[in-house]
């Protein structure tokens, strides 16, 4: 159990799909952050959000769309999704948006057919 | 530039020590944090360090030096359940994490 709850935990979905990721933080952290892990490549900032404002968006394109209603639950809306979007798309809170420790969830693995 | 290098693979012999590296090169500096991610788990946070020297914990100790932009992560009595990857992380004056590819190790019995 690591306090931060990531489902589903596998998905595939053709191009032309719509779909939803969702995560929820239960440690009372202020900052949200979505990740995306290909193999063998360094982990790369999606989205953050702090205290429900988005505060980063590293270039990511408009087909993933985030969401954070409260500062415990945060979406990534997926849809027209390509093949190279297959990957490991890994949730994380922190208390602050500063250097305080990530805690992240198991992470969703998704295949893009 | 924002560059971090670690071994992308090492091996050890279970109950031995084994030391991983890392060097960075990041505009602003605001701390160094290594991870250890099982295989198809979660990252987990391991250490965070800020200023030079070493810190113990336990089997895993960090260390740093700022002026060399360089960081190891030092495991001893190696089990293996340390069999995993771990992670290098630098947070930029934005504080925004610098990640590296991760150095996978492999622990022999």
């Amino acid at each position: 159990e690591t306090g931060v709850t990531q489902t589903p935990r596998h998905l595939v979905m053709g191009m032309t799909n719509k779909k939803s990721l969702k995560c929820e933080q239960h440690l009372g952290h202020n900052a949200m952050y979505w990740y995306k892990q290909s193999a063998k490549k360094p982990l790369e900032l999606m989205f953050v959000y702090n205290f429900k404002e988005q505060t980063e968006n590293n270039s990511v394109p408009s087909r993933f769309s985030p969401e954070c209603p409260n500062s415990s639950h945060l979406f990534l809306h997926l849809h027209t999704l390509q093949p190279e979007d297959s990957a490991l798309y890994l949730c994380a809170s922190s208390q602050d948006g500063e250097a305080s420790p990530l805690h992240f969830g198991n992470g969703t693995r998704l295949t893009v057919t | 530039g924002q560059n971090i290098d670690q071994p992308t693979e090492m091996t050890a012999t279970e109950g031995a020590i084994v030391q991983i590296n890392c060097t960075y090169q990041t505009s602003g500096f605001n701390g160094l944090f290594w991870y250890q991610q099982h295989a198809g788990e979660a990252p987990t946070f391991l250490s965070y360090n800020v200023l030079d020297g070493l810190e113990e914990k336990g089997r895993f100790s960090s260390f740093l030096s700022r002026s060399k932009g360089y960081s190891y992560l030092l495991l001893k009595e190696l089990q293996m359940k340390d069999s995993a990857s771990y992670l290098c992380a630098d947070m930029d004056s934005n504080y925004q994490l610098i990640w590296g590819a991760g150095t996978k190790l492999i622990i022999k019995p």
